[in-house]
Order: C-alpha cells, then structure tokens, then sequence
C-alpha cells in the first residue's frame, strides 16, 4: 500500500490565483482531512470528509474548498491565494472519523503564497 | 470549539531522563486523546493514543495518563534517547473535529 500521498510536495503561488492540493490514500478509509500546520501553531484543521460526497468545514475553512467524489481522493482548492494561506499542508485518513482510529498523515504539500 | 494548550513548549532533557509533556483541553464531550511524534521535515506519526473512558496507558518506554475531571492529558516518555528528540503534539477529538496543541520541541542530549 502506498498509504496517504500528496501532490505537489511543493508550490509557489502569486496572490490571486488558485490551485488544487492533491490527496488519495489507498487504505479504504472513510475519514479524510486537510490540516495545515504553521510554526507554533500545531496543525489546524480545514476541512474534512466521513465518505464520498460528505464534507464539512474543520476550524479553519475560509479561502478553502473540498470535494470527495470517491473514497479514495480528497482535493483541497485554494480559489484565490493569499500570503496567509502559506503553509504546510497534510492529508490525513483514518478507518471512520467517529471512532478511536489512528489517522495516517501523508507526506504533506509546502506551499508559499508571494 | 474545542480549544486544547500544551505545555511546554520547549523541552531539553539528558539521554537516560525522563520527560513529561502536559496538555489540557476545554471540550469535556472530548473522548479520544492522540500522541504524535514529528521529526524535522517529516509528516505527523501516532505514538500513543487514550480514550476517555481508560486513566492511564502504556507502550514500552511511554505512556500517557488522563484526568477526565480536571481535562488534562499527560505523555511520559522514560529513558530518553537522542532519537526521541522531535516536536511531539497533543490532540482531543470530539465526533470528526480534532484539535492540536501547539507543540513541545523535544531535544535529548547524549
């Protein structure tokens, strides 16, 4: 199994414009999320997924848009980039969101808004 | 929400010592509470986890207690080890919303 993967592992943006963050996982997991992690700060989550075509917004959703068409993919849009929105961004995946499952993080996308 | 604080945030032991990293949480619906360990550059891993119906668990060389009245979480880790050394982060979860401390930079001295 390749677990929780990520693309791009790195991006740079110009204020203004968008882009889409990449996860799939490959485990069958109900449960997907985005978090991003900023220095001194922990990770904050942004959206997050309990199955396909089930979404809602975590604690820091503004600026940022997701879809779960299928199990397996979950893809986090920035619509119009800002410098706030520089960061560490992770997927992760878990058995269901409900339960006391561990969450498997991917390898995480760094992203620079100039 | 749910609003979670770690302490410390720096923590620097020697090799063969041990440390404690403490968190508290706000939330009392709160009912599970994760351990992760992320060395520099590398994505978040569990190391521990507890439910909030059990007071204390332990895995070898670290264990983790909770004190559901006083909404506190505590990790052990005895013996420490150079390779110990990383920013190690407390959560709470309540239904799908989990929620992070800020993070204890973790340095053990050989």
């Amino acid at each position: 199994n390749a677990g929780v993967t990520q693309t791009p592992k790195f991006q740079v943006l110009k204020t203004g414009q968008s882009m889409t963050l990449q996860c799939a996982q490959d485990m069958n997991h109900e449960y997907m999320s985005w978090y991003r992690q900023d220095p001194g700060m922990g990770l904050r989550l942004i959206h997050y997924s309990v199955g396909a075509g089930i979404t809602d917004q975590g604690e820091v959703p503004n600026g940022y848009n997701v879809s779960r068409s299928t199990t397996e993919d979950f893809p986090l849009r920035l619509l119009s980039a800002a410098p706030s929105q520089t960061s560490v961004y992770f997927c992760a995946s878990s058995l269901g969101g409900s339960f006391y499952n561990e969450q498997f993080f991917g390898p995480g996308t760094r992203l620079t808004v100039l | 929400g749910e609003n979670v604080e770690q302490h410390p945030s720096t923590l620097s032991v020697q090799e063969g010592d041990s440390a404690v990293i403490k968190c508290t949480y706000s939330d009392s619906a709160s009912n599970y509470f994760p351990w992760y360990k992320q060395e520099l550059g590398k994505r978040p891993q569990l190391i521990i986890d507890i439910r909030s119906n059990v007071g204390e668990k332990k895995d070898q060389r670290i264990a983790v207690t909770l004190n559901k009245t006083a909404k506190h979480f505590s990790l052990h880790i005895t013996e420490t080890q150079p390779e110990d050394s990383a920013v190690y982060f407390c959560a709470a979860k309540r239904n799908n919303d989990m929620r992070f401390g800020a993070g204890t930079r973790l340095t053990v001295k050989p």
